[in-house]
């Protein structure tokens, strides 16, 4: 049964503390896009790669956010300083773009919160 | 500026009738339309999708129309279950490398038993 993984589910942190949210994709997926849901703006776009390759990271803030895939089995998101108004739930999804195949299949998120 | 977009935040509908979740898209270049569903607490999860090149894919229950001309297209569940109940998402893509996912805002369906 195969399918995206996140790390952690919850996160609890104080204003100005470093986070990182990791994620599994799809063993064979060759994009990976992280998103942001909020209350106010849905689900968000921040950055995405393929083949590892990160294509476009313009919907995240670039001085205190960072997204990387050292390797084809983890994605990272990292929030350095982060601020309360980072609190929200962080999805990653994984997917083929081939084909014309293009679904994409999320994991169960990271749920951020930052007092 | 949302290109895609859901106006119907709720939806209530009584268990056995049909469901029908509108969707409305701005930019002509987009080429492919997927659904998702989302409970709470957990990750969306693809539902069903259509190509600009046909104008109805239907998969069980569920069947999605899509009327280029009027840009529009909605999701219709026959017949509704209570477990049918989630926010749903209709979403967008443009021809390109990534395939990445344009969303509505989502419509919030509840199923009344």
């Amino acid at each position: 049964d195969a399918r995206v993984t996140q790390t952690p589910r919850h996160k609890v942190t104080e204003m100005g503390q470093e986070v990182t949210m990791r994620c599994q994709p799809i063993l064979g997926h060759n994009t990976v896009f992280w998103y942001r849901q909020t209350m106010m703006q849905g689900l968000e776009l921040l950055a995405y790669f393929r083949n590892r390759a990160p294509l476009d990271d313009s919907g995240m803030p670039k001085d205190r956010f960072s997204a990387e895939m050292p390797d084809a089995t983890l994605a990272t998101l990292k929030i350095q300083p982060s601020e309360p108004r980072d609190s929200a739930v962080y999805f990653c999804a994984s997917g083929l773009a081939t084909g014309g195949i293009y679904e994409q299949y999320f994991g169960p998120g990271t749920r951020l919160t930052v007092t | 500026d949302q290109q895609v977009k859901q106006n119907s935040p709720s939806l209530s509908v009584q268990e056995g009738r049909i469901s029908i979740l509108n969707c409305d898209y701005t930019n002509s270049m987009f080429d492919y339309f997927l659904w998702y569903k989302k409970y709470p607490a957990e990750g969306p999860t693809f539902l069903i999708s259509i190509s600009s090149i046909k104008d109805k894919n239907e998969d069980g229950r569920f069947t999605v129309f899509l009327n280029k001309s009027a840009k529009h297209l909605s999701l219709h569940i026959v017949p509704s279950q209570p477990g049918d109940s989630a926010v749903y998402f209709c979403a967008a893509t443009l021809p390109g490398s990534a395939r990445q996912l344009t969303f509505g805002s989502g419509t919030q369906l509840t199923v009344l038993p």
